[in-house]
Parts: structure tokens; C-alpha cells; sequence
């Protein structure tokens, strides 16, 4: 049984450097979404794939990020000139196809990004 | 603006003792998840609520949605230090909505 993965698991970066995150989503759900969490706070919503298609995006996705799907299994979030309000533990969940008719979202380990 | 507030933030309390933890909206949800997360961990789910009144149980956990679908609580029942952890609730709109979650520490 794969669950959702993520990689790496942590990642130290200095200010203005890119980072690229990948996640692999359980197999059979057509459904990905990235989360962003900060220090004492719940998941907060930042976008999400249906297959390879990016129907929503957060207002907290500024310009600096992107996310991709191409072919509708992995996906990557990429965040351009890291700034150290950046730092927070992004998540990666997946949905659909071959689970509940309900859309339960299960989650990767998370990504924690430290920006110096 | 959807918003879950999630009470209370912070619960430290003995082995053995029952508690409570609330999770409240004044919008509608087609479903309301509850997960569990340890520190460097993800939200593992424990289980999701969708009819109005529904009562769901889990061992010594017990979930309920609100007949209006706006509210939630979960009730744990003799806690034990294993149940330590962050409890999150997160309300369905197609993305998920969450609480700020509720830090429970079980002491032995």
C-alpha cells in the first residue's frame, strides 16, 4: 500500500534561492492538492489539479509560486526567490478515483522549508 | 470568507479523563473531516462526518456533525498518552477548509 509521497522531506535554503518540491499522489485518485501549514496553525489551502488540469488557485499562491501537473500523476510546487515569510511545512493530499465517494483527502508527509 | 474555529486550542489533562474538542461555522459543509497529526507528520485521517445528527465511533473516539452540518465535535473517552497529538477539523467545499486545530498533551 503506497500512500502519498513527498520529497525531500526538508529543505534549507538561503533568501532569493528557487526551490522545487515533488509529490506523488496514491495512484489511483485523480484528485491533487497542496497545503501550506505554518507553526502552531492548521493546513491552508494553496491549489489544485483534477488530472493534469489547475482548476483553483489560493490568493496566498503570489506570483513566485507554481505548481504543476503535466501528465496527472505527480506533481511539483515551485517557489521562485524564496523570502522567509516562505518557511512553513507544504503538504500534498490526494483524492478520487478508487476511494470514498466523498472527497476524503489523504496526506503526504509534508515538505519542511526553512528559507535563512 | 468559510471559517472553522476549532476549540480549545490548547488541552493538557490526565490519563484516564474524558475531553471534548469543538469545531464550529456558520457555513454549510457537504462533509467534515477530522485528522490527527504528530509534529513533522502530515494529517492522518480518522474520519469523515456527512449527514446532519450523524455519530460516527472510533474505539474511545467519538465524532458527531451537527444536524445543520455547520458544527462538529469529538469526544475521546479515558485518553490515553498515546492519544497525544493535533487534532484538526476540515470542512469540505471542494477544497478543504481547516480549524486551527486543538494541541492535546495526556500526561501518565
Amino acid at each position: 500500500d503506497t500512500g502519498v509521497s513527498q520529497n525531500p522531506r526538508h529543505k534549507i535554503t538561503k533568501r532569493g534561492q528557487n526551490v522545487t518540491f515533488r509529490c506523488d499522489p496514491i495512484s489511483e485518485h485523480n484528485r491533487l492538492y497542496w497545503y501550506r501549514q505554518t507553526l502552531g496553525q492548521g493546513p491552508e489551502f494553496l491549489t489544485y489539479f483534477q488530472n493534469e488540469a489547475q482548476l483553483e488557485k489560493s490568493r496566498l499562491l503570489s506570483d513566485r509560486f507554481s505548481a504543476e501537473r503535466p501528465k496527472g500523476s505527480f506533481s511539483t510546487l515551485e517557489i521562485q526567490r524564496t523570502e522567509q515569510g516562505d518557511s512553513a511545512m507544504y503538504l500534498c493530499a490526494s483524492s478520487g478515483r478508487g476511494g470514498s465517494s466523498y472527497n476524503e483527502q489523504f496526506f503526504g508527509p509534508g515538505t519542511r522549508l526553512t528559507v535563512l | 470568507t468559510q471559517l472553522l474555529e476549532q476549540s480549545p486550542q490548547f488541552l493538557s489533562i490526565q490519563e484516564g479523563e474524558n475531553l471534548t474538542v469543538y469545531c464550529n461555522s456558520s457555513s454549510v459543509f457537504s462533509s467534515l473531516q477530522w485528522y490527527r497529526q504528530e509534529p513533522g507528520e502530515g494529517p492522518v485521517l480518522l474520519v469523515t462526518v456527512v449527514t446532519g445528527g450523524e455519530v460516527k465511533k472510533l474505539k474511545r473516539l467519538t465524532f458527531q456533525f451537527g444536524d445543520a452540518r455547520k458544527d462538529s465535535s469529538l469526544h475521546i473517552t479515558a485518553a490515553q498518552p498515546g492519544d497525544t497529538g493535533l487534532y484538526l477539523c476540515a470542512g469540505d467545499t471542494g477544497k478543504l477548509i481547516f480549524g486551527q486545530g486543538t494541541e492535546l498533551s495526556v500526561k501518565p
